[in-house]
């Protein structure tokens, strides 16, 4: 069983929609999660930590289930420079960081 | 502050041949990663290390080998290259932050294009 499972998608909106990702981990001890943003064959970058109340950064807000082992993400407004692959991450103990496969999102004007 | 830095950026091996990947960051982080990225399989960690000397297997450790001698270099090496390592590699760092650690984002270098033929 992999560590963090995603859809893969992809999921294709049109701009101003509301879309939400999810993502489920394996690990109970997992300490830390995040969801990163990764466009085309470039390097992933951080959109945000997710803590376990909940928190939001702009149009974007993540949410954590320790209890279900789920992580979510929520786009508002969707713009077209959202089009990337969203990529669910894990911190397990000794500070090894699992990744899913990532999830494409496609916004269309 | 160039943050992570990834040398070669693209290379071509034939089978059996060697190389090493190099990595840099100038952030004196104390954790670097190796990853490799295949179509639809997301980042699978190769090796890691926990800082300058030490350094641990990942998910996918065969074919490869690491050193960490200076802090802020760590290097991936292939002894003899097979078509399966035909990828791309990511180098991360990233430092202990907070009481347990909890807030510690990965900063990834722009990644390496290996492909053997």
């Amino acid at each position: 069983r992999k560590e963090v499972e995603q859809d893969p998608g992809p999921f294709n909106v049109p701009e101003g929609a509301t879309v939400a990702f999810n993502c489920t981990y394996s690990n109970s001890a997992s300490q830390s999660f995040f969801w990163y943003r990764q466009d085309c064959r470039k390097e992933p970058k951080l959109l945000m930590s997710v803590y376990s109340s909940g928190n939001e950064d702009g149009r974007f807000t993540a949410q954590l289930n320790r209890a279900s082992q789920y992580i979510s993400l929520l786009i508002r407004d969707s713009k077209l420079s959202d089009s990337a692959t969203y990529l669910c991450v894990v911190r397990t103990p000794f500070n090894k960081f699992y990744f899913g496969s990532g999830t494409k999102l496609n916004v269309k004007p | 502050n160039a943050g992570v830095t990834q040398t070669p950026k693209f290379r071509v091996l034939k089978t059996g041949q060697s190389m090493t990947l190099l990595c840099a960051q100038d952030m004196n982080h104390e954790y670097m990663y190796w990853y490799r990225q295949d179509p639809g399989m997301g980042l699978r960690l190769i090796h890691y290390s926990v800082g300058e000397g030490t350094t641990a297997k990942g998910e996918v450790p065969d074919g490869y080998n690491v050193s960490r001698l200076k802090k802020q270099n760590f290097l991936l090496g292939l002894e003899s290259a097979a078509p399966s390592q035909t990828s791309v590699y990511f180098c991360a760092s990233t430092h202990p932050v907070g009481r347990d650690n909890s807030y510690n984002e990965q900063f990834f270098g722009p990644g390496t294009r290996l492909t053997v033929l």
